[in-house]
């Protein structure tokens, strides 16, 4: 596709569900990145894809949190049993390669309510 | 973990002001990105800064990375209300690594 496109747009749970948010990157890049933006704060990394190679999951807050890529494109981060502290938006990313004068190409994000 | 910390955390100008909004950090960084991000939208990348010293224009806007390489500012000049928006700096060796700080958000009022 032409960008980064993630659905939903807007996801309202009730606590304790599981949800699924859901990233196709832009074609041929070999790179995703799964982000959290929390009100007034930065964003925060939780997860990254880099081909075929194990995901790094050291941002990941918790063990609700998981994240696999199939065919090495369209991503789903899933969120079990959630809590309202999980309230953000959820950006996806994706890029060539990872080298430092790669751009970063971010789809809308989710925006996840837990009630 | 790298910390960035970006200022001013809000900031409410007129059309035809110039404004500066700042990076920075403890940590030296490889490289450092700006972002500007629109409500409802995903960051764009403004631009990428490598070398300590580097001074790159974008039309109106300037942006300087610190010869130590640990710090970064944004200057405007002549804001328009098409400039508002959350703006975003992000420092890394990699992408992989890059981190986010808080961000700037302007709004530039006609």
């Amino acid at each position: 596709g032409a960008g980064v496109s993630q659905s939903p747009s807007n996801k309202v749970t009730e606590k304790g569900k599981d949800v699924e948010l859901r990233c196709d990157p832009i074609s041929g890049h070999t790179a995703l990145y799964w982000y959290r933006q929390s009100l007034g704060q930065g964003l925060e990394f939780l997860i990254y894809f880099q081909g075929n190679s194990a995901p790094d999951k050291s941002g990941l807050p918790s063990d609700r949190f998981s994240a696999e890529r199939t065919g090495g494109s369209v991503s789903t981060l899933t969120i079990q049993r959630t809590q309202q502290e999980d309230s953000a938006v959820y950006l996806c990313a994706s890029s060539l390669m990872s080298r430092p004068n790669e751009k970063l190409f971010f789809g809308s994000g989710t925006q996840l309510s837990v009630l | 973990t790298q910390l960035l910390e970006q200022s001013p955390q809000f900031l409410s100008i007129q059309e035809g002001e110039n404004l500066t909004v700042y990076c920075n950090s403890s940590s030296v960084f490889s490289s450092l990105q700006w972002y500007r991000q629109e409500p409802g939208e995903g960051p764009v990348l403004l631009v990428t800064v490598v070398t300590g010293g580097e001074v790159k224009k974008l039309k109106r806007l300037t942006f300087q990375f610190g010869d130590a390489r640990k710090d970064s500012s944004l200057h405007i000049t002549a804001a328009q209300p098409g400039d508002t928006g959350l703006y975003l700096c992000a420092g890394g060796v990699r992408l992989r690594d890059m981190r986010f700080g808080a961000g700037t958000r302007l709004t530039v009022k006609p």
